[in-house]
């Protein structure tokens, strides 16, 4: 199956900073990658998605971008508030087999 | 339903005992997926149905755990003679399984536990 690589592993910024994380994937026919939110003791949640025709996409204060040749794609979270600290799952997907990175955990602080 | 019901949502159970996992999902959604969560870990993938069928099951762990689902709605994850490492969460998610993948609609999960 796919394999998702995401870094880094744990994320600390100030208030109104801007956080990145990224992440790789091994299978060239995966063309579907969301971003999911997991707050404390809750289930994962959508966030954003991008499809393999895209090579961007922006909703608000965050982003997400797409390199199919180099099998990357990176989340960012401009302007950052104390409620976006969580944990952030980017996911690979092909013909709905959907497989995870580990995770980031994103504190930020006030 | 209006979302993703799994129950139970909380198990205790004495090593080597059988436990069986329900996860019903949203109705229509043709897709369905089982996670593992450790408690501070990532999303391990388990298994996904589309229908009634399973195009890999090479995420189980162990041939200690199974699952099936008919009817194309209800699933059931059975772990045989649980071990103390299969403490964790385990959730459930469900898409519309079409063509284009959407959005995974997750469950509260079920947390087991193996004394």
């Amino acid at each position: 199956g796919e394999n998702v690589e995401q870094h880094p592993s744990t994320l600390s910024v100030q208030e109104g900073d801007s956080a990145v994380i990224k992440c790789t994937y091994s299978d060239s026919a995966s063309n579907y990658f969301p971003w999911y939110k997991q707050e404390l003791g809750k289930r994962p949640q959508l966030i954003i998605d991008i499809r393999s025709n895209v090579g961007e996409k922006k909703d608000q204060r965050i982003a997400v971008t797409l390199n199919k040749t180099a099998k990357h794609f990176s989340l960012h979270i401009t302007e950052t508030q104390p409620e976006d600290s969580a944990v952030y799952f980017c996911a690979a997907t092909k013909n709905n087999d959907m497989r995870f990175g580990a995770g980031t955990r994103l504190t930020v602080k006030p | 339903g209006a979302g993703v019901s799994q129950s139970p949502s909380n198990k205790v159970t004495e090593k080597g005992k059988d436990v069986e996992l329900r996860c019903d999902p949203i109705s229509g959604h043709t897709a369905l997926y089982w996670y593992r969560q450790s408690l501070g870990q990532g999303l391990e993938f388990l298994i996904y149905f589309q229908g009634n069928s399973a195009p890999d099951k090479s995420g189980l762990p162990s041939d200690r755990f199974s699952a099936e689902r008919t009817g194309g709605s209800v699933s059931t994850l059975t772990i045989q003679r649980t071990q103390q490492e299969d403490s964790a969460v385990y959730l459930c998610a469900s898409s519309g399984g079409g063509t284009l993948t959407g959005e995974l609609f997750f469950g509260e999960g079920s947390r087991l536990t193996v004394l």
